[in-house]
């Protein structure tokens, strides 16, 4: 079965930490997505990526930078977190194209800053 | 800005019945269309996803595409409790290359009352 796997379930930090999310994919996907999802505002995405060293930003990517340094992996760092940055974080993959592929998701990552 | 239109609701409805969920898109030239459920807590999951015109059906499940109309819903027949939960319409971005980058909705939250 085709899996995109984070690392955390749960994870509490404190503020000011440098925050690591990982994420892999074992489908040879190219593109990767990292999103977070908040009451009210739905998921918004933060960074992806379309191939290994490239990033582009999404809409909301102040306090985050991303790493891919692998087709498999896509990491999401918090440089210095803080407890507006505390919400459910979703990695996704895809393939390129206009086909009917979607995103499949991982599991998610809850994450509060304390 | 491209966006996608939900009705957050909820939407409540009895066991046995059909759900109708609608979306509407902004993007004229969008081409495939997706359909995920998100239970409370969990990640998102694809369930139906549309390219062409017309209606789709998949068990339970028929989703419904107007290009002319930039509409698209589902209708979940002989809706049952398990299938409360918030659905997620989404379009994958035109004109950004080979990204597939999907616009989401803000998801509208279905109730199926025994």
């Amino acid at each position: 079965d085709v899996k995109v796997t984070q690392s955390s379930r749960y994870l509490v930090k404190r503020t000011g930490e440098k925050v690591f999310l990982e994420c892999v994919q074992d489908m040879d996907h190219e593109n990767m997505f990292w999103y977070r999802q908040d009451p009210g505002l739905g998921l918004r995405l933060i960074y992806f990526s379309y191939d290994v060293k490239m990033k582009e930003k999404g809409d909301i990517p102040e306090g985050y930078s991303v790493s891919r340094e692998k087709k498999e992996r896509f990491s999401l760092i918090l440089e210095s977190a803080s407890t507006n940055q505390t919400s459910m974080y979703l990695c996704a993959s895809s393939t390129p194209g206009q086909g009917t592929y979607g995103y499949t998701f991982g599991s998610g990552t809850r994450l509060t800053v304390v | 800005q491209k966006e996608v239109e939900q009705n957050s609701g909820p939407l409540s409805v009895p066991e046995g019945a059909i759900a109708s969920l609608n979306c509407t898109y902004s993007d004229r030239v969008s081409q495939s269309f997706f359909w995920y459920r998100q239970y409370s807590g969990k990640s998102p999951e694809l369930i139906m996803s549309i390219y062409s015109n017309g209606d789709k059906e998949d068990g339970r499940f028929t989703a419904q595409l107007n290009k002319a109309s930039q509409y698209v819903s589902l209708l979940i027949r002989d809706s049952q409790p398990s299938d409360s939960a918030t659905y997620l319409c989404a379009v994958k971005e035109m004109g950004s290359g080979n990204t597939g980058k999907l616009i989401f909705g803000q998801g509208t939250t279905l109730q199926v009352k025994p």
